[in-house]
């Protein structure tokens, strides 16, 4: 079993629609990272949280640390938010990544 | 302000020889972290240093090196080289350990 699972793998909405991206993990943490990757490999970091909840523009992310699961949300989605999001488990000193959500949102 | 330098972008070697991709940290930021993706799946981590100090290994070969410099910048080393290690090497920089990670756009590696 995976540390890091994330659902769904891939996932196609219509611009506007209310996105909603699941992480599970197993090992402990000091702290999440919720990471957008586009084509060519560039990552940029969203949010890092080590509880509750935090919202940037858009974009909202939650973290339950009893039942080690977090959730990114995207409110009114839009095409230049097509891109992988990943989960990744801050565990002593180093990242575990999760294997993406491929995120495609049509006009 | 200039964000995670890396360099290359992009290289070509041929198996068997030995490469050295570098990384600047954000100015300020004392710890920088290396990671390996493989096409279609996620990062993996390679190192962490801070304050020119090993802190993490995970789990590869040892023809896999770094170091970190006074600087703080960093390099990582690949000896012997393999068609597996043809990848995305991402640097990472944070403040401090566990304090957030700013990520470079990589170095991608083809092996032939």
């Amino acid at each position: 079993k995976n540390e890091v699972e994330q659902s769904p793998q891939n996932l196609t909405a219509q611009e506007g629609e209310f996105i909603t991206i699941n992480c599970s993990y197993s090992v402990g943490i000091s702290a999440l990272h919720w990471l957008q990757q586009h084509p060519g490999g560039g990552i940029v970091s969203l949010f890092m949280l080590s509880s509750g909840k935090k919202k940037h523009g858009r974009l909202i992310a939650t973290i339950n640390i009893q039942e080690k699961h977090s959730s990114l949300h995207i409110t009114a989605s839009h095409p230049r938010d097509s891109a992988v999001y990943i989960c990744a488990p801050d565990n002593t000193d180093k990242l575990i990544f999760g294997t993406g959500t491929r995120l495609q949102v049509f006009p | 302000d200039a964000g995670v330098t890396q360099s290359p972008t992009h290289l070509i070697k041929t198996r068997g020889q030995q490469v050295t991709l570098r990384c600047s940290p954000i100015s300020g930021h004392k710890s920088v972290s290396w990671y390996q993706q493989v096409l279609g799946q996620g990062p993996q981590f390679i190192f962490q240093y801070y304050e020119k100090e090993e802190r993490g290994r995970g789990n590869f070969p040892d023809r896999f090196s770094a170091r970190q410099f006074p600087n703080y910048s960093s390099e990582l080393n690949v000896n012997a080289l393999l068609l597996g290690d043809s990848a995305l090497y991402l640097c990472a920089s944070s403040l401090i350990p566990n304090y957030g990670y700013t990520f470079g756009s990589g170095t991608r590696l083809t092996v032939v």
